[in-house]
Protein backbone atom coordinates (compact mmCIF):
# COMPACT_ATOMS: atom_id res chain seq x y z
CA UNK A 1 0.00 0.00 0.00
CA UNK A 2 0.98 3.44 -0.46
CA UNK A 3 2.76 5.42 2.27
CA UNK A 4 4.73 8.59 2.86
CA UNK A 5 6.16 8.36 6.08
CA UNK A 6 8.00 11.94 7.40
CA UNK A 7 11.00 12.94 9.53
CA UNK A 8 10.17 13.85 13.83
CA UNK A 9 9.40 16.59 15.32
CA UNK A 10 12.01 19.42 14.89
CA UNK A 11 12.75 22.29 17.50
CA UNK A 12 14.81 24.99 15.98
CA UNK A 13 15.99 28.83 16.84
CA UNK A 14 14.94 31.85 14.78
CA UNK A 15 17.44 32.33 11.76
CA UNK A 16 18.10 28.44 11.68
CA UNK A 17 17.09 25.93 9.10
CA UNK A 18 15.06 23.09 9.09
CA UNK A 19 15.04 19.68 6.52
CA UNK A 20 12.63 17.37 6.33
CA UNK A 21 11.89 14.15 4.37
CA UNK A 22 9.00 12.10 3.46
CA UNK A 23 9.81 8.48 2.50
CA UNK A 24 7.48 6.95 0.27
CA UNK A 25 6.79 3.49 -1.15
CA UNK A 26 4.03 0.98 -2.23
CA UNK A 27 4.32 2.80 -5.69
CA UNK A 28 6.85 3.89 -8.37
CA UNK A 29 8.37 6.69 -6.96
CA UNK A 30 9.53 8.48 -10.88
CA UNK A 31 5.79 8.34 -11.43
CA UNK A 32 3.65 10.69 -8.96
CA UNK A 33 5.14 14.59 -8.37
CA UNK A 34 4.85 15.62 -4.28
CA UNK A 35 3.75 18.34 -2.56
CA UNK A 36 4.62 19.96 0.46
CA UNK A 37 1.76 21.70 3.05
CA UNK A 38 1.72 23.19 6.35
CA UNK A 39 -0.49 24.02 8.62
CA UNK A 40 0.06 26.66 11.41
CA UNK A 41 -1.45 25.96 14.88
CA UNK A 42 -5.44 26.17 14.58
CA UNK A 43 -4.81 27.80 11.06
CA UNK A 44 -5.89 26.16 7.80
CA UNK A 45 -3.51 25.02 5.17
CA UNK A 46 -0.83 26.44 2.89
CA UNK A 47 1.29 25.07 0.10
CA UNK A 48 4.66 25.20 -0.03
CA UNK A 49 5.68 24.10 -3.31
CA UNK A 50 5.99 20.87 -5.79
CA UNK A 51 8.66 18.67 -6.98
CA UNK A 52 8.90 16.38 -9.85
CA UNK A 53 9.84 12.93 -8.72
CA UNK A 54 11.08 12.07 -12.09
CA UNK A 55 13.16 15.10 -13.04
CA UNK A 56 13.72 17.17 -9.69
CA UNK A 57 12.18 20.47 -10.77
CA UNK A 58 10.24 22.30 -8.70
CA UNK A 59 7.61 24.47 -8.60
CA UNK A 60 7.79 26.95 -5.60
CA UNK A 61 5.33 30.24 -4.87
CA UNK A 62 7.11 33.59 -4.64
CA UNK A 63 6.25 33.80 -0.77
CA UNK A 64 8.83 30.71 -0.42
CA UNK A 65 11.13 31.33 -3.22
CA UNK A 66 14.10 32.73 -1.56
CA UNK A 67 13.73 30.13 1.41
CA UNK A 68 12.45 26.94 0.71
CA UNK A 69 14.26 24.19 -1.18
CA UNK A 70 12.94 20.70 -2.34
CA UNK A 71 14.74 17.59 -3.04
CA UNK A 72 14.81 14.51 -3.92
CA UNK A 73 16.56 10.93 -3.60
CA UNK A 74 15.87 8.44 -6.25
CA UNK A 75 17.39 6.08 -5.05
CA UNK A 76 15.58 5.64 -1.30
CA UNK A 77 12.63 7.06 -3.02
CA UNK A 78 12.51 10.59 -0.55
CA UNK A 79 11.86 13.76 -0.90
CA UNK A 80 13.25 16.14 1.21
CA UNK A 81 11.72 20.09 2.13
CA UNK A 82 14.41 22.46 3.27
CA UNK A 83 12.93 26.18 5.11
CA UNK A 84 16.04 28.14 5.50
CA UNK A 85 15.40 31.39 7.87
CA UNK A 86 13.32 30.19 10.58
CA UNK A 87 11.02 32.64 12.00
CA UNK A 88 8.15 31.80 14.88
CA UNK A 89 5.38 32.50 12.07
CA UNK A 90 6.89 29.53 10.57
CA UNK A 91 5.66 27.01 13.89
CA UNK A 92 3.77 24.51 12.10
CA UNK A 93 2.83 20.69 11.38
CA UNK A 94 4.85 20.16 7.52
CA UNK A 95 3.20 17.14 5.28
CA UNK A 96 4.10 16.14 2.08
CA UNK A 97 0.96 14.87 0.05
CA UNK A 98 1.75 12.50 -3.16
CA UNK A 99 0.17 14.48 -5.68
CA UNK A 100 -2.50 12.45 -8.34
CA UNK A 101 -1.12 13.66 -11.51
CA UNK A 102 -4.71 14.77 -12.70
CA UNK A 103 -3.14 17.95 -14.21
CA UNK A 104 -0.46 16.48 -16.36
CA UNK A 105 3.14 15.80 -15.55
CA UNK A 106 3.93 19.68 -15.05
CA UNK A 107 1.02 21.00 -12.66
CA UNK A 108 0.27 20.42 -9.50
CA UNK A 109 -3.27 19.43 -8.80
CA UNK A 110 -5.08 17.26 -5.74
CA UNK A 111 -3.05 15.17 -3.32
CA UNK A 112 -3.91 11.48 -2.74
CA UNK A 113 -2.14 10.23 0.09
CA UNK A 114 -0.09 12.09 2.94
CA UNK A 115 2.42 11.77 5.37
CA UNK A 116 1.78 11.92 8.61
CA UNK A 117 2.89 15.63 9.12
CA UNK A 118 6.00 16.72 11.13
CA UNK A 119 5.87 19.42 13.91
CA UNK A 120 8.47 22.15 13.17
CA UNK A 121 8.38 24.81 16.76
CA UNK A 122 10.40 27.73 16.02
CA UNK A 123 11.68 28.88 19.65
CA UNK A 124 14.44 31.69 20.88
CA UNK B 1 -2.63 34.45 -6.48
CA UNK B 2 -6.46 33.20 -6.78
CA UNK B 3 -8.50 33.67 -3.57
CA UNK B 4 -11.02 30.54 -2.67
CA UNK B 5 -13.55 31.53 0.15
CA UNK B 6 -15.33 29.00 1.63
CA UNK B 7 -18.94 29.49 3.55
CA UNK B 8 -20.06 29.20 6.27
CA UNK B 9 -17.11 29.07 8.60
CA UNK B 10 -18.74 26.52 10.63
CA UNK B 11 -22.20 24.79 10.53
CA UNK B 12 -23.68 23.04 13.09
CA UNK B 13 -25.87 19.71 12.18
CA UNK B 14 -27.05 16.51 13.29
CA UNK B 15 -26.77 13.05 12.21
CA UNK B 16 -28.85 12.58 9.25
CA UNK B 17 -28.79 15.87 8.27
CA UNK B 18 -27.93 17.13 4.46
CA UNK B 19 -25.33 19.52 4.54
CA UNK B 20 -23.46 21.76 1.82
CA UNK B 21 -20.47 23.93 2.16
CA UNK B 22 -19.58 26.79 -0.70
CA UNK B 23 -16.20 27.87 -2.33
CA UNK B 24 -16.05 30.61 -4.34
CA UNK B 25 -12.93 31.90 -6.40
CA UNK B 26 -11.48 35.11 -6.86
CA UNK B 27 -11.69 34.54 -10.87
CA UNK B 28 -12.63 31.09 -13.75
CA UNK B 29 -10.97 28.31 -12.75
CA UNK B 30 -12.60 25.84 -14.93
CA UNK B 31 -13.11 22.57 -12.64
CA UNK B 32 -9.58 22.47 -10.81
CA UNK B 33 -10.94 22.40 -7.61
CA UNK B 34 -10.30 19.53 -4.63
CA UNK B 35 -12.60 18.99 -1.53
CA UNK B 36 -9.98 17.52 1.83
CA UNK B 37 -11.60 16.01 5.15
CA UNK B 38 -9.69 16.73 7.84
CA UNK B 39 -10.27 15.29 11.44
CA UNK B 40 -8.12 16.77 14.79
CA UNK B 41 -4.46 15.72 14.47
CA UNK B 42 -4.91 14.04 11.30
CA UNK B 43 -3.43 14.89 7.75
CA UNK B 44 -6.08 15.78 5.10
CA UNK B 45 -8.01 13.09 3.28
CA UNK B 46 -9.00 13.41 -0.49
CA UNK B 47 -12.94 13.23 -0.77
CA UNK B 48 -13.16 15.04 -4.40
CA UNK B 49 -11.44 16.13 -7.10
CA UNK B 50 -12.16 17.74 -10.68
CA UNK B 51 -14.61 19.17 -9.12
CA UNK B 52 -17.08 16.36 -8.71
CA UNK B 53 -15.03 13.03 -9.28
CA UNK B 54 -15.17 10.98 -5.78
CA UNK B 55 -11.99 9.82 -4.34
CA UNK B 56 -11.83 5.67 -4.88
CA UNK B 57 -12.80 4.45 -1.02
CA UNK B 58 -15.22 8.07 0.04
CA UNK B 59 -18.86 7.09 0.70
CA UNK B 60 -20.74 7.95 -1.77
CA UNK B 61 -22.94 10.48 0.37
CA UNK B 62 -20.44 12.71 -0.70
CA UNK B 63 -20.67 14.91 -3.62
CA UNK B 64 -19.03 17.69 -5.12
CA UNK B 65 -20.50 20.18 -8.05
CA UNK B 66 -19.36 23.57 -9.79
CA UNK B 67 -17.56 25.06 -12.26
CA UNK B 68 -15.73 28.51 -12.89
CA UNK B 69 -15.92 30.64 -9.80
CA UNK B 70 -18.60 28.90 -7.47
CA UNK B 71 -18.31 25.01 -5.86
CA UNK B 72 -19.82 22.66 -3.12
CA UNK B 73 -19.60 20.03 -1.62
CA UNK B 74 -22.69 18.12 -0.07
CA UNK B 75 -23.12 15.83 2.39
CA UNK B 76 -26.31 13.78 1.80
CA UNK B 77 -27.12 12.62 5.07
CA UNK B 78 -24.40 12.95 7.95
CA UNK B 79 -22.72 10.57 9.53
CA UNK B 80 -20.97 10.62 13.06
CA UNK B 81 -17.67 10.35 11.52
CA UNK B 82 -18.36 13.33 9.00
CA UNK B 83 -17.73 15.81 11.98
CA UNK B 84 -14.63 17.59 10.58
CA UNK B 85 -13.18 20.33 8.63
CA UNK B 86 -14.20 20.77 4.88
CA UNK B 87 -11.16 22.46 2.64
CA UNK B 88 -11.43 23.56 -0.68
CA UNK B 89 -8.23 23.76 -2.82
CA UNK B 90 -7.58 25.10 -6.52
CA UNK B 91 -4.54 24.70 -8.69
CA UNK B 92 -4.66 26.98 -11.72
CA UNK B 93 -1.99 29.17 -13.36
CA UNK B 94 1.71 29.65 -14.45
CA UNK B 95 3.42 29.61 -13.21
CA UNK B 96 1.42 27.14 -10.57
CA UNK B 97 -0.63 28.77 -7.94
CA UNK B 98 -2.26 26.26 -5.31
CA UNK B 99 -4.61 27.62 -2.77
CA UNK B 100 -6.75 26.40 -0.22
CA UNK B 101 -10.07 28.20 1.12
CA UNK B 102 -10.01 29.13 4.69
CA UNK B 103 -12.08 25.58 6.05
CA UNK B 104 -15.40 25.00 6.75
CA UNK B 105 -15.97 22.85 10.40
CA UNK B 106 -18.68 20.47 10.71
CA UNK B 107 -19.85 20.35 14.72
CA UNK B 108 -22.33 18.23 16.22
CA UNK B 109 -25.47 19.92 17.17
Amino acid sequence: QVQLVQSGAEVKKPGASVRVSCKTSGYTFNTYALNWVRQAPGQGLEWLGWISSHSGGTQIPQKFHDRVTMTRDTSTSTVYMELKMLRSDDTAVYYCARDQGVRGVYHPSSFDYWGQGTPVIVSS
Amino acid sequence: DIQMTQSPSSVSASVGDRVTISCRASQDISTWVAWYQQKSGKAPQLLIYAASTLQSGVPSRFSGSGSGTEFTLTISSLQPEDFATYYCQQATGFPPALTFGGGTTVEIK
